[in-house]
């Protein structure tokens, strides 16, 4: 079964444009962390927020976290063709902090 | 330094044959993961290594799959007696020690045919 669930599951935006994606999952984290993958194949992790942390930023990504509605979000500011991909949330597996459960994913199309 | 790397990058097998699909991770890190990805899904874990020991492997969708990492290097995906519906991307993954972010191959696309 599958912890995080992100939406929308598709977004099309212009160039410049911001790009919000949100995840919610089911239990509690120690952390959640958003990936991304192009053409269906390896994933680069992008950023890591700690179960008692609200909000990081990372160069042009902001992500928040809320554990009181088990939720976090992902923006992608002045958003650029080469953004075109599918985002994941991931969240742990168990208590130990090591596997991840992944959402099924945003698939975000910036065009030109 | 060298990323993750898995080969073959692609296989095709058919119905009923046993493949073996090879993960070489980051040098010096002691966390491999195995994932599986269907089409229009996220990766799915299948099992967890820590050193040369399986930590976790209540991934494992069945007793066909199998992972070893003998010397707690590279890592080793064994499927036996294969089924359409083990075709998949398969995915590994390192880290330096457990939890945190992790460091993902390019996959191995397997095809059953």
């Amino acid at each position: 079964s599958q912890q995080g669930e992100e939406d929308p599951q598709a977004l099309s935006i212009q160039e410049g444009e911001n790009a919000t994606m949100n995840c919610s999952y089911k239990t509690s984290i120690n952390n959640l962390q958003w990936y991304r993958q192009n053409s269906g194949r390896g994933l680069v992790h992008l950023i890591l927020i700690r179960s008692n942390e609200r909000e990081k930023h990372s160069g042009r990504l902001r992500v928040t976290l809320d554990t009181s509605k088990k939720s976090s979000s992902l923006l992608i500011t002045a958003s650029r063709a080469a953004d075109t991909a599918s985002y994941f949330c991931a969240t742990d597996l168990n208590q130990a902090g090591t596997a991840l459960i992944f959402g099924k994913g945003t698939t975000l199309s910036v065009s030109s | 330094g060298a990323g993750v790397s898995q080969t073959p990058s692609n296989k095709v097998t058919e119905k009923g044959k046993y493949v073996e699909l090879r993960c070489d991770p980051i040098s010096g890190h002691t966390a491999l993961y195995w994932y599986r990805q269907s089409l229009g899904q996220g990766p799915e874990f299948l099992i967890y290594f820590q050193g040369t020991g399986a930590a976790d492997d209540s991934g494992l969708p069945n007793d066909r799959f199998f992972a070893v990492r003998p010397e707690g290097s590279v890592s080793t995906l064994k499927i036996q007696r294969t089924e359409r519906g083990d075709s998949a991307v398969y995915l590994c993954a390192s880290s330096p020690f457990g939890g945190g972010e992790q460091f993902f191959g390019p996959g191995t696309r397997l095809t059953v045919l």
